[in-house]
């Protein structure tokens, strides 16, 4: 399986800060990842296909980057709304694997 | 605008079968561009991918869980279920249905709101 690992798994910053959230694989997974929003009791969102395609809907302080084994994730401009965990998720091999998320507090 | 819903027992007993079942609506799981997809998440853990089902009944499962799991469609319904053997307490997640586009624009959205399944005697 291939392995998802992000960092950090927790931060906490002021409105208006920079977020940013890395993702490495294990292997070369080309540009085959996604990023999900999951806010406090809900199912994910997807807001991130194909590493740096915005969802449609999704606000453009999203963002994402990256290919091969390293990605980054940004919240140009943190609102109270992005609190929650975003997760990384491979789609190159199955079994399609997740990282161990990232869960993202207001200082 | 598709949404899914899954149904099932929340209490399941260790040794027996969890069953559940995503209704689909405002889309076809007939559709060729889309996987109808299960993940689940133990409480306060993050998510694991189970397995999903393309309409033609073709699967494809975690090999960490294959040897328990059936993903089955039943087309004429517009639903598609989960059956996972032999639970333990391990097995006690939300589980979630979703559907996972193929190729273009690969992800999985949208997501059910998920249902707790717990194991216990």
């Amino acid at each position: 399986d291939i392995q998802m690992t992000q960092s950090p798994s927790s931060l906490s910053a002021s409105v208006g800060d920079r977020v940013t959230i890395t993702c490495q694989a294990s292997q070369d997974i080309s540009n085959y990842l996604n990023w999900y929003q999951q806010k406090p009791g809900k199912a994910p969102k997807l807001l991130i296909y194909d590493a740096s395609n915005l969802e449609t809907g999704v606000p453009s302080r999203f963002s994402g980057s990256g290919s091969g084994t390293d990605f980054t994730f940004t919240i140009s401009s943190l609102q109270p709304e992005d609190i929650a965990t975003y997760y990384c998720q491979q789609y190159d091999n199955l079994p399609f694997t997740f990282g161990g998320g990232t869960k993202v507090e207001i200082k | 605008q598709v949404q899914l819903q899954e149904s099932g027992p929340g209490l399941v007993k260790p040794s027996e079968t969890l069953s559940l079942t995503c209704t689909v609506s405002g889309g076809s799981v007939s559709s060729g561009s889309y996987y109808w997809s299960w993940i689940r998440q133990p409480p306060g853990k993050g998510l694991e991918w189970i397995g999903y089902i393309y309409y033609s009944g073709s699967t494809n499962y975690n090999p960490s869980l294959k040897s328990r799991v059936t993903i089955s469609v039943d087309t004429s319904k517009n639903q598609f279920s989960l059956k996972l053997s032999s639970v333990t307490a391990a097995d006690t997640a939300v589980y979630y249905c979703a559907r996972d586009r193929i190729a273009v624009a690969a992800g999985i959205d949208p997501w059910g709101q998920g249902t707790l399944v717990t194991v216990s005697s």
